[in-house]
């Protein structure tokens, strides 16, 4: 089945860098656009990019635009998020998720970011 | 931050029916796209729930429906349960912010 593991999460200052990995299984990466969602505790949900399959194809919200990289390895199925430049307000459980048409069909369990000094 | 707006809260006693709106523009909803919708258990992932406006995927009872209209779309419960309790976004593609959006979130609380 599909199974989605987030990792990377943790403590960090401001200004500071995190790297999130999504580990992909039970379904052909490669074929799939993917995407990350967080949430702040207690709040609702931010979409903050998304990747093509064949990563032709690259988009971030305003929030996040020239501070965070979105990538990906097909070969290992593996997704990313560089996040750079950390700030307060960018604390908040990280999803990444698999894109069928326009929808979001299988979310991974989430990775918690703290960016606090 | 949200570009579609919802209610915060709905209740409903047990075997009630229950609809949660979701409100958007010309810009996202009303430009055609379609509005997904997904349950949030307490400290669980999102799930996909009803997708592409009135598709539920596979495992999801046929309690849940979608529907869309203009530039707003409806989730409706109906014979609600204990297990529903849960939060509800909606979610479509926005062409001004060239990404996607979500709802608000409303919560669900079953008397």
């Amino acid at each position: 089945q599909v199974q989605l593991v987030e990792s990377g999460g943790g403590l960090a200052k401001p200004g500071g860098s995190l790297r999130l990995s999504c580990a992909a299984s039970g379904f052909p990466f490669s074929d799939y656009f993917m995407t990350w969602v967080r949430q702040v505790p207690g709040r609702g949900l931010e979409w903050i990019s998304y990747i093509s399959s064949s990563v032709t194809s690259v988009y971030y919200a305003n929030s996040v635009k020239g501070r965070f990289t979105i990538s990906r390895d097909n070969g290992n199925n593996f997704l990313y998020l560089q996040m750079n430049g950390l700030r307060a307000d960018d604390t908040a459980v990280y999803y990444c998720a698999r894109v069928r048409g326009r929808h979001l069909d299988n979310w991974g369990q989430g990775t918690l970011v703290t960016v606090s000094s | 931050q949200s570009v579609l707006t919802q209610p915060p809260s709905v209740s409903g006693a047990p075997g009630q029916r229950v609809t949660i709106s979701c409100t958007g523009s010309r810009s996202n909803i009303g430009a055609g796209y379609d509005v997904h919708w997904y349950q949030q258990l307490p400290g669980t992932a999102p799930k996909l729930l009803i997708y592409s406006n009135n598709n539920r995927p596979s495992g999801v009872p046929d309690r849940f429906s979608g529907s869309k209209s203009g530039t707003s779309a409806s989730l409706a419960i109906t014979g609600l349960q204990a297990e529903d309790e849960a939060d509800y976004y909606c979610q479509s593609l926005d062409k001004s912010l060239s990404g996607y959006v979500f709802g608000t979130g409303t919560k669900v609380t079953v008397l």
